[in-house]
């Protein structure tokens, strides 16, 4: 089975700061299988980008994707107060199903 | 507006059933492939099964595979998760999530096949297993 690491397990960030999110592969993953979604509290995960790169309809600009292989990224260029939240990266491998890694929250410093 | 309602959660013992539903409105439910997502409080996302847009296709994750079974009805827009023989480590609030099509066309026509990826989300129901 695919395992996907995310790191920092915590990013401590003030608004208008960058925020880089790593997502790692234990084998390659197609990108367009890989996703990334937000949760924030008592709230059901909205997605963010899918194919690695794409932005999900009504995603602002400031979200991006990237990657390939076994290491992803997602950037936030400018944080805004509602993007404090936790993400989660997301691929899909075949007939073993979806497999979501275990998230980094992003928190006010 | 797109909507996806879960219902059927609550509290059952160790060993006991469960049945949700997810009603689904908005959207085109028979060419969404459609999933159940949970999770346990305090935790990650864990992906729990997933049916095709016709329901030929099912699968499941190696956690709930031979206790839950899911499944849908396209006339009545609803999806649905039988859950048998619950333990403990079952309790989450459970998620229905779509999958959209992606459409492909060739001289024969146009046929679609899943995303991959979730983009409706109900906001879940509460499962408890607790004696």
């Amino acid at each position: 089975d695919i395992v996907l690491t995310q790191s920092p397990g915590t990013l401590s960030l003030s608004p208008g700061e960058r925020a880089t999110l790593s997502c790692r592969a234990s084998q390659s993953v197609s990108s367009r299988y890989l996703a990334w979604y937000q949760q924030k509290p008592g709230q059901a995960p909205r997605l963010l980008i899918y194919g690695a790169s794409s932005r999900a309809t009504g995603i602002p600009d400031r979200f991006s994707g990237s990657g390939s292989g076994t290491d992803f990224t997602l950037t936030i260029s400018r944080l805004e107060p509602e993007d404090f939240a936790v993400y989660y990266c997301q691929q899909y491998g075949t007939s073993l199903g979806f497999t979501f890694g275990p998230g980094t929250k992003v928190d006010l410093k | 507006e797109v909507q996806l309602v879960e219902s059927g959660g609550g509290l059952v013992k160790p060993g006991g059933s469960l049945r949700l539903s997810c009603a689904a409105s908005g959207f085109t439910f028979s060419t969404y492939s459609m999933n159940w997502v949970r999770q346990a409080p305090g935790k990650g996302l864990e992906w729990v099964a997933s049916i095709s847009g016709t329901g030929a296709y099912i699968y499941y994750a190696d956690s709930v595979k031979g206790r839950f079974t899911i499944s849908r009805d396209n006339a009545e827009n609803s999806l649905y998760l039988q859950m048998n023989s619950l333990r403990p480590e079952d309790t989450a609030v459970y998620y229905c999530a779509g999958d959209p099509p992606q459409y492909y066309y060739d001289s024969s026509g146009s046929y679609y096949d899943p995303s991959y990826y979730f983009d409706y989300w109900g906001q879940g129901t509460l499962v408890t297993v607790s004696s």
